[in-house]
């Protein structure tokens, strides 16, 4: 079956510092890499994604880098804010269901 | 544009008894839907995959005859849980596709508790 592995579970980062998560799959045919941002009670709330025909992908303070070969992607969020302050999920494409599987979560807290 | 929108936002049921969840997309056409299951604190599980017009499919160890999922028309999929358990209480999403595969947009959520 699908293997979602996220690290790490919790992160907790000084303000205007840098933030990583990373999250491993086991499907080699996936090909679309997306990052969810989730605020309590609220909806899941796509930030960035990335398909598997380019590495890395930025958008303002946020960045996902995507290493195939090694089955793994990293979301990256710099100069860190207090609105930072959620839980990010990754969700990579399970190609032949054509399903989305969550990883497990980061609860990413931004100290001020 | 891609507005998917949930009811109720919130229901509180008794045991015993049956509660339903629409989702609908509100601005396109959605031939497949997807319905979640989020307990506190942990992560969004997967409980089966609605497509217009047919049978759902459900994940593994979900209860088919628990949680009933009707897809009747490109807009709406409705999930209902029958004889609801506390342990059921939970934040229930649905996510509806677009055109393409990894296009999915999410409700905001229907949050159960059953007393």
């Amino acid at each position: 079956g699908e293997n979602v592995e996220q690290h790490p579970s919790t992160l907790s980062v000084q303000e205007g510092d840098s933030a990583v998560i990373k999250c491993t799959y086991s499907d080699s045919a996936s090909n679309y890499f997306p990052w969810y941002k989730q605020e309590l009670g609220k909806r899941p709330q796509l930030i960035i994604d990335i398909r598997s025909n380019v590495g890395e992908k930025k958008d303002q303070r946020i960045a996902v880098t995507l290493n195939k070969t090694a089955k793994h992607f990293s979301l990256h969020i710099t100069e860190t804010q207090p609105e930072d302050s959620a839980v990010y999920f990754c969700a990579p494409l399970i190609q032949g269901a054509q399903k989305l599987v969550f990883g497990q979560g980061t609860r990413l807290t931004i100290n001020p | 544009g891609a507005v998917v929108s949930q009811h109720p936002s919130w229901v509180i049921c008794k045991s015993g008894t049956s509660v339903k969840i629409e989702c609908r997309s509100l601005d396109f056409q959605a031939t497949t839907m997807f319905w979640y299951r989020q307990f506190p604190k942990q992560s969004l599980m997967l409980m089966a995959t609605s497509n217009e017009g047919s049978k759902a499919t459900y994940e593994q160890g979900v209860e088919k005859d628990k949680f009933l999922i009707n897809h009747a028309s490109l807009t709406l999929s409705t999930l209902t849980v029958t004889s609801a358990h506390p342990e059921d209480s939970s934040f229930y999403i649905c996510s509806a596709r677009g055109l393409f595969p990894d296009e999915q947009y999410f409700g905001p959520g229907t949050r159960l508790t059953v007393t």
